[in-house]
């Protein structure tokens, strides 16, 4: 099963307010990532757990948070939603010896 | 860093008729390339991945050539049909910049009867 979940689906935020996605897998994969694809745009790597250690991208390492308490569940935190966040957030996963990235199907974070 | 630039946009092509979607990328350590599929809805799924420095790959109703010495990709749908429609995206993984993926803005592609 290759497999990769996210909930919620949907998430509607309100400006201002913090915002917690989440991702599960349950191929034992060691990477996880984030991804933010706004309409038109190409997905942006936000950041990734190898194993336990996180990377945040240069760009973004301010506005978003992750944590992983185990191999199989990534979180995505923004600790205060702005009307930018608006988008498409993808999780992926993969494992170290391989190079394809599986994805889950997003979760559409409207914030109002 | 990398940049990686997919033309065109969207693409509306009549059943039975080839397609073809192309990534031009700038870094020249880049060493894979992947072609994401996705539907509406859907995950994105990996439909293939090249690694040599002239290849053509094979699938079911496509074909992949890369070309490292023009730094191009190409996707070539042949004889479309409406299983295709979808948005198709290429992604170039570079050594120079921690082994991760770059995307292209992604092809729309829309296959009409």
């Amino acid at each position: 099963d290759t497999t990769v979940k996210q909930n919620p689906r949907y998430k509607l935020a309100r400006v201002g307010k913090p915002v917690n996605l989440i991702c599960s897998q349950t191929m034992n994969h060691d990477t996880m990532y984030w991804y933010q694809k706004k309409p038109n745009q190409a997905p942006k790597l936000l950041l990734f757990y190898y194993d336990k250690i996180l990377n945040r991208e240069a760009d973004t390492f301010e506005k978003f948070q992750s944590s992983r308490p185990n191999n199989s569940f990534c979180s995505l935190y923004i600790g205060s939603a702005g009307l930018e966040y608006s988008a498409m957030y993808l999780c992926a996963s993969s494992s170290g010896g391989a190079l394809e990235q599986y994805f889950g199907p997003g979760t559409r974070l409207t914030v109002l | 860093g990398e940049q990686v630039e997919q033309r065109p946009p969207h693409l509306s092509v009549r059943e039975g008729d080839s397609a073809v979607i192309t990534c031009t990328y700038t870094d020249p350590n880049s060493y894979y390339f992947f072609w994401y599929k996705q539907e509406p809805g859907a995950s994105l799924q990996l439909l293939m991945k090249v690694f040599s420095s002239t290849e053509i790959n094979e699938g079911q109703g496509f074909t992949v050539l890369l070309n490292k010495k023009d730094k191009r990709l190409s996707l070539n749908l042949t004889a479309a049909h409406p299983g295709d429609s979808a948005a198709y995206f290429c992604a170039v993984r570079t050594n120079s910049a921690g082994n991760k993926l770059t995307f292209g803005i992604g092809t729309r592609v829309l296959v009409r009867p």
